[in-house]
C-alpha cells in the first residue's frame, strides 16, 4: 500500500525556521517526482514545490521561492521541505503527493506566530 | 501561469440529484485535468484523472469530460457521503501546478 506520512510541523515565531519530512513506503519512491501542497485554514490548495526523480530538476512557487529548499534522500525514501523566513502567511497544512496527484499524506500543520 | 477558473464555489442539492461543477483553463491544457474530493481535515482524494478516467476504486456515479479549455465534472447521483469539496487541477504546464477555487457541495 502506497503510504506518505508528513512530520516536523509545528508553532513557530515569524522569521524562524522549520523542516518538514515526508516518508514514503509502498512503491519505489525514487521512481516518483514529488510535491509539496499547502493549504491555508479555510482557503483552497496552493502548490508550493516541485522536485524530480532524480533531485536535479526543482521549482518553487513565487511565494516561497528564495525561502524554501526542497529535498529528497531516495535511499531513505523521504522528502523534505526546509522552511526559512516563515512568515504569517506562510501557516498551512502541509501536504506532500506523488507528481501525478494519486497519494498524499495527511498533511502536517506549520503556525507561524508570535 | 495558467490559471483555473471553478464555478460554482458553492452548491446545495437532493440526494439523487445531478451535480455539475465546470473548470476552465486560461490556455489549452489539452487532457491534463485532474479532479479531487476533499473532506474536512483530509488529504484531497483523486477521483478523475486525464479529464475522463476515473481513479480505481472510485464509484462510477462520478465522471469527467472535456478537454482544452473547459472540462466538466458530474456527480450522476448525489449521496449523502459526497459531501465535501471538489477541486480540479491542470497539470499541462509544470510548474506550477494550478488548483481551481473549489466547490463546496452540500445536501439540500
Amino acid at each position: 500500500e502506497v503510504q506518505l506520512v508528513e512530520s516536523g510541523g509545528g508553532l513557530v515565531k515569524p522569521g524562524g525556521s522549520l523542516r518538514l519530512s515526508c516518508a514514503a513506503s509502498g512503491f519505489t519512491f525514487s521512481g516518483y517526482g514529488m510535491n509539496w501542497v499547502r493549504q491555508a485554514p479555510g482557503k483552497g490548495l496552493e502548490w508550493v514545490s516541485f522536485i524530480n526523480s532524480g533531485g536535479n530538476y526543482i521549482f518553487y512557487a513565487d511565494s516561497v521561492k528564495g525561502r524554501f529548499t526542497i529535498s529528497r534522500d531516495n535511499a531513505k525514501n523521504s522528502l523534505h521541505l526546509q522552511m526559512n523566513s516563515l512568515r504569517v502567511e506562510d501557516t498551512a497544512v502541509y501536504y506532500c503527493a506523488r507528481l501525478s496527484g494519486d497519494s498524499w499524506g495527511p498533511g502536517t500543520l506549520v503556525t507561524v506566530s508570535s | 501561469d495558467i490559471q483555473m477558473t471553478q464555478s460554482p464555489s458553492s452548491l446545495s442539492a437532493s440526494v439523487g440529484d445531478r451535480v455539475t461543477i465546470t473548470c476552465q483553463a486560461s490556455q489549452d491544457i489539452s487532457k491534463y485535468l485532474n479532479w479531487y474530493q476533499q473532506k474536512p481535515g483530509k488529504a484531497p482524494k483523486l477521483l478523475i484523472y486525464d479529464a475522463s478516467n476515473l481513479e480505481t476504486g472510485v464509484p462510477s456515479r462520478f465522471s469527467g469530460s472535456g478537454s482544452g479549455t473547459d472540462f466538466t465534472f458530474t456527480i450522476s447521483s448525489l449521496q449523502p457521503e459526497d459531501i465535501a469539496t471538489y477541486y480540479c487541477q491542470q497539470y499541462d504546464n509544470l510548474p506550477p501546478w494550478t488548483f481551481g477555487q473549489g466547490t463546496t457541495v452540500e445536501i439540500k
